[in-house]
């Protein structure tokens, strides 16, 4: 079974200064890697994905993750933190074949301070 | 094009009760998943519907059932509510064919229950 370990249930940032969310997989197949993001009261939106190919994914917002397969991890960066990035952030993991178990990370609430 | 539309938002129960959460998925989509995200975890999978059947499901006892119609909404039922049980409940929904399947999911806004 595949599971999601994300390091960090808060990560506190100022605002212009560099995001960087971790997170590491488990699977026993290759996986497909995403990361969402949950604003208060709201459901969760994509950020991101890796499915194949390039291993630099870009996202909205100007996050990017990179999938490293050596070292089992999917970390989501940001160069310069906006105020409007405080959120909750999930990493998700689930099997190339189907999705009808994808997995998440218990979640990183990042704080953006003035 | 309207996205995942999931209803009651909010709505409080007592133990012992059932609730029924209903849920429409994005259009063109024909696969719905149900998720239990309880305060401060993440998303916690309990089933998915295809085709009208349960096709997996996560580790959650029998009082949670599901449904799913022919126009593709499901349905989530909860009998004999716990305390436990209050939690945001969360639908997602994706195509299943396998031109388009890519894993990515599309969530609701989700329904939050209280159970008292």
């Amino acid at each position: 079974a595949q599971s999601v370990t994300q390091l960090g249930s808060h990560v506190s940032v100022s605002e212009g200064a560099l995001v960087l969310l971790r997170c590491n997989y488990s699977s026993s197949v290759p996986p497909y890697l995403f990361w969402y993001v949950q604003y208060p009261n709201q459901g969760l939106q994509l950020l991101l994905k890796y499915t194949t190919g390039a291993t630099l994914v870009k996202g909205i917002n100007g996050f990017e993750a990179e999938f490293k397969k050596s070292e089992t991890s999917f970390h989501l960066t940001k160069p310069s933190a906006h105020m409007s990035d405080a959120a909750e952030y999930f990493c998700a993991v689930t099997r190339r074949v189907n999705n009808n178990d994808m997995r998440f990370g218990a979640g990183t609430r990042l704080t953006v301070k003035p | 094009d309207a996205g995942v539309t999931q209803s009651p938002t909010h709505l409080i129960k007592t133990r012992g009760q059932q609730v029924t959460l209903r849920c429409s998925p994005k259009s063109g989509h024909d696969t719905v998943s149900w998720y239990q995200q309880a305060l401060g975890q993440g998303p916690q999978f309990i089933f998915q519907y295809y085709e009208e059947e349960e096709r997996q499901r996560g580790n959650f006892p029998d009082r949670f059932s599901g449904h799913q119609f022919p126009n593709y909404s499901s349905e989530l039922n909860v009998n004999a509510l716990l305390l436990g049980d209050s939690a945001l409940y969360l639908c997602a929904s994706t195509p299943i064919g396998n031109i388009s399947f890519t894993g990515e999911l599309f969530f609701g806004e989700g329904s939050r229950l209280t159970v008292l």
